[in-house]
Parts: structure tokens; C-alpha cells; sequence
């Protein structure tokens, strides 16, 4: 059983689309989040959610929208897609948010923007 | 606000030799650290932590790391690297804030060669 997954796992699409990217943890965790990893490999938070709560919403353009149904699911909305998009998309889990066993990952969802 | 430095982006290293990846943090506060380990085409995997406590960490793979307060600094070491180690090191710090951020450094690829 995949704790963290992640689909789809590739995504092309063009310039303009919109497009989702869903997440589901089975670790009963009550926190989840959004990485972009970039192509130097840099990660940087854009969104977290607790128990269904938005608690992290860094600098992210409004066209990234992210909803949590439960505290299972955390899904990215992307509308209008632009070349920048292109990244790598990770979503995370943890149990509580001060973070004593770190995240748990999943494998990542490799977006690119034609 | 927290930063992370990973002092080298690249290490080479043949196998069987010793190696230690740097990691630097920048911190107002007290800090949780932690080393993440990323294959290619996966998600990250904990290699370990350092919560509280003595300031030598084990991790996974034969991996462990040690806190220096006095100098900012978490660096990674293994005694004796293998092939399957190959990846890219992520170091992160925690604040131990409410928030469940984790801010990661830059990565270092580890290069490990016949």
C-alpha cells in the first residue's frame, strides 16, 4: 500500500489548460502539503492544509488553487498553465505540525508546460 | 526566518570512501534538522532527525549526522559509501512553530563512482 500517492504521475499539456493534480495519504495524518521542486532541484512550500484547514499559503499565483475534501486529500488546481508551471509537484504528509517524524512523500508529479 | 546552506552542490566520491555532505542553518530559534534522501524519478525518503538529545543522529543506510549548535551546523557523514547511494541530499529545518514548514536547502548531489 502506497502511503503517500500522487496522481497523475506525468502530466504535458499546453500552454492555457487547466489542469488537477490529486493527493491521497493512508497514514491517517492530519496535515498535508504542496512542493514545487524546480529544475535545479530546489523545493519550496506552496500550500499546507490541516485537518481540512488552510494553514500555509506562501507567495503562489492565484491560478494555483489547492482544496482538501477530507484530511486524506489535498488536490492542485492549476488554471491557465504557463511554461513556468513546468516543475515537479510533490505532496507531503505529517501527524501534527511540530513535525517530530518529519514528512512522509509521495513520489511526485513531473508537470510540463508546452 | 529560517535558511538552509548545502555547502557543496556536488560531491564525488569512489566506493567504499568515507564521505560527509555540509549542511548550514541560519535560526532565531530552536530547530528541529532533518536529512532527506532523493533517487532519480522518486520522492524524498527521511534518512533521519535531530529533535533534541544527543547530537549524534543514526539514520537509514548507515548514515548518521551530527547537531553543532555552536556552529549552525548538521553535516552528514557514511564511513563507507556505496553505488545505490547515488542521489540527491536534502537537508531541512524545522522551527517548531505551528506551522509544519519545513525549509530545505539547495541539495547536493552525491556522485558515487567504481
Amino acid at each position: 500500500d502506497t502511503a503517500v500517492s500522487q496522481t497523475p504521475k506525468y502530466l504535458v499539456t499546453q500552454m492555457g489548460n487547466d489542469k488537477s493534480i490529486k493527493c491521497e495519504q493512508n497514514l491517517g495524518h492530519d496535515t498535508m502539503y504542496w512542493y514545487k521542486q524546480d529544475s535545479k532541484k530546489f523545493l519550496k512550500i506552496m500550500f499546507s492544509y490541516n485537518n481540512k484547514e488552510l494553514i500555509i499559503n506562501e507567495t503562489v499565483p492565484n491560478r494555483f488553487s489547492p482544496k482538501s475534501p477530507d484530511k486524506a486529500h489535498l488536490n492542485l488546481h492549476i488554471n491557465s498553465l504557463e511554461l513556468g508551471d513546468s516543475a515537479v509537484y510533490f505532496c507531503a504528509s505529517s501527524q501534527g505540525r511540530r513535525l517530530n517524524y518529519g514528512y512522509t512523500f509521495g513520489s511526485g508529479t513531473r508537470l510540463t508546460v508546452v | 526566518a529560517q535558511s538552509v546552506t548545502q555547502l557543496d552542490s556536488q560531491v564525488p566520491v569512489f566506493e567504499e570512501a568515507p564521505v560527509e555532505l555540509r549542511c548550514n542553518y541560519s535560526s532565531s530559534v530552536s530547530v528541529y534538522l532533518f536529512w532527506y534522501v532523493q533517487y532519480p524519478n522518486q520522492g524524498l525518503q527521511l534518512l533521519l532527525k535531530y529533535l533534541s538529545g544527543s547530537t549524534l543522529v543514526k539514520g537509514i543506510n548507515g548514515f548518521e549526522a551530527e547537531f553543532n549548535k555552536s556552529q549552525t551546523s548538521f553535516h552528514l557523514r557514511k564511513p563507507s559509501v556505496h553505488i545505490s547511494d547515488t542521489a540527491e541530499y536534502f537537508c531541512a529545518v524545522s522551527d517548531r512553530s505551528n506551522t509544519g514548514k519545513l525549509i530545505f536547502g539547495q541539495g547536493t548531489t552525491l556522485q558515487v563512482k567504481p
